[in-house]
């Protein structure tokens, strides 16, 4: 079983729908959560980051941990074109991260 | 511009050359990452080097060898270049070793092995 699953599916939207992104995770020791935004032909920059279960809001990002499932999300309202990314989640433990295999999320306007 | 900046930016080579990629931060970060990203964009860890030390080797065959002549390069040198090499090589850094520090990544280097 990988560390991290990500579905990798491209995922198209509508500019102004609610984008959904998930991962889960296997290693409970895991105890960090991060969600990364990599645009076409660049380096990933870190979007979101939390260590706690709940919810955690910075504008219209939102990021969800469940430890308990192991499973995190992402919510991303009122998208808008440049939204349009691939979107990594990472788990952070043992000194380093693993890293899902990323969505890209395209937004139509 | 303070950032993680690597040269070059694209390399292709023939099968079976020896190539390196540079890596600089100027962020005062202590520790720097080498990340493989496949045509897929899975993002795999292959090294992590803290203060010139080497804490993480993942599992990568030993052509891929890593230098740090100091905390603020890390290098990559790979020897008898094979096809399933081709993919983007990307740097990175973070303020500590730990796991919940952000790290900070650089533009990326294209590989294309022929």
């Amino acid at each position: 079983q990988k560390e991290v699953e990500q579905d990798p599916g491209p995922l198209s939207v509508p500019e102004g729908a609610i984008v959904s992104l998930n991962c889960t995770y296997s290693n409970s020791a895991f105890q960090y959560f991060m969600w990364y935004r990599q645009y076409s032909r660049k380096g990933p920059e870190l979007l979101m980051y939390t260590y706690s279960s709940g919810n955690k809001e910075d504008g219209r990002f939102t990021a969800q941990v469940d430890k308990s499932s192991k499973y995190i999300s992402l919510f991303i309202r009122d998208s808008q074109p440049s939204d349009s990314a691939t979107y990594l989640c990472a788990i952070g433990g043992n000194n380093r991260l693993a890293f899902g295999k990323g969505n890209q999320v395209v937004v139509i306007p | 511009d303070t950032a993680v900046s690597q040269t070059p930016k694209y390399l292709v080579t023939q099968m079976g050359n020896d190539k390196s990629i540079k890596c600089e931060q100027n962020l005062g970060h202590d520790t720097m990452y080498w990340y493989k990203q496949d045509s897929k964009k899975f993002l795999k860890i292959m090294f992590s080097y803290n203060n010139k030390e080497l804490i993480i080797n993942e599992t990568v065959p030993n052509r891929f060898s890593p230098k740090s002549p100091d905390k603020a390069h890390l290098n990559l040198h790979i020897n008898s270049l094979e096809l399933g090499d081709s993919a983007v090589y990307f740097c990175a850094s973070s303020p500590t070793r730990g796991s919940n520090s952000e790290q900070f990544f650089g533009p990326g280097t294209r590989l294309t092995v022929l």
